[in-house]
């Protein structure tokens, strides 16, 4: 199976960048996913393929890599922000996620 | 406004068997794959299974392949899962999830989740 490597956790100030990093263990091309989950909620999309912005998520997310690297940033950051956000392929079979990223705020 | 609303869960002993059910509303149900979507106490997202707009294609990781069985009423608007021989580490939360197949295969509506534990 595809191995997602996310870091553990960031802590960021309110109103800085936040870049977060995601690595597969093999290219899944640009079929890279991003959700937020913050705590005792459900999951929701924030980025798919990659670099396309979800219906509704608002334009200081954004997305960028392929093959083997992504990254999802946040700019500026807000309070609201601070979730564990998971990355997941659907390139190779099974899809997979990541372990998350905790963001934490300052 | 999208919904889905999971029900069925809670505790039961290792080797029986529980059915989950996920009814959906604020969209065509009949249009969209649909997914389950399960996570550990704790832990990370685990892809359980997928079925195709009209029931006909499943896929199931090799984790519950053999036990687990997704299946829907379109006329319903329902998703099922069932789950046979449950295993101590088929404990997690259990996500319906509306499922995007022919532009990336990702989940883009969520339900609350629903607990399942299995223990003695």
């Amino acid at each position: 199976d595809t191995v997602l490597t996310q870091s553990p956790a960031l802590a960021v100030s309110p109103g800085e960048r936040v870049s977060i990093s995601c690595r597969a263990s093999e290219g899944v091309n640009s079929y890279m996913h991003w959700y937020q989950q913050k705590p005792g909620q459900q999951p929701k999309l924030l980025i798919y393929k990659a670099s396309n912005l979800a219906s509704g998520v608002p334009a200081r997310f954004s997305g960028s890599g392929s093959g083997t690297d992504f990254t999802l940033t946040i700019d500026p950051v807000e309070a609201d922000d601070t979730a564990t956000y998971f990355c997941q392929q659907s390139w190779n079979d099974p899809r997979t996620f990541g372990g998350g990223t905790k963001l934490e705020l300052k | 406004e999208v919904q889905l609303v999971e029900s069925g869960g809670g505790l039961v002993q290792p080797g029986r068997s529980l059915k989950l059910s996920c009814a959906a509303s604020g969209f065509t149900f009949s249009n969209y794959y649909m997914a389950w979507v399960r996570q550990a106490p704790k832990k990370g997202l685990e892809w359980v299974a997928t079925i195709s707009t009209s029931g006909s294609r499943t896929y199931y990781p090799d984790s519950v392949k053999g036990r687990f069985t997704i299946s829907r009423d379109n006329a319903k608007s329902s998703l099922y899962l069932q789950m046979n021989s449950l295993k101590s580490e088929d404990t997690a939360t259990y996500y319906c999830a509306r499922h995007v197949f022919n532009y990336g295969s990702y989940d883009d509506y969520w339900g609350q989740g629903v607990m399942v534990t299995v223990s003695s």
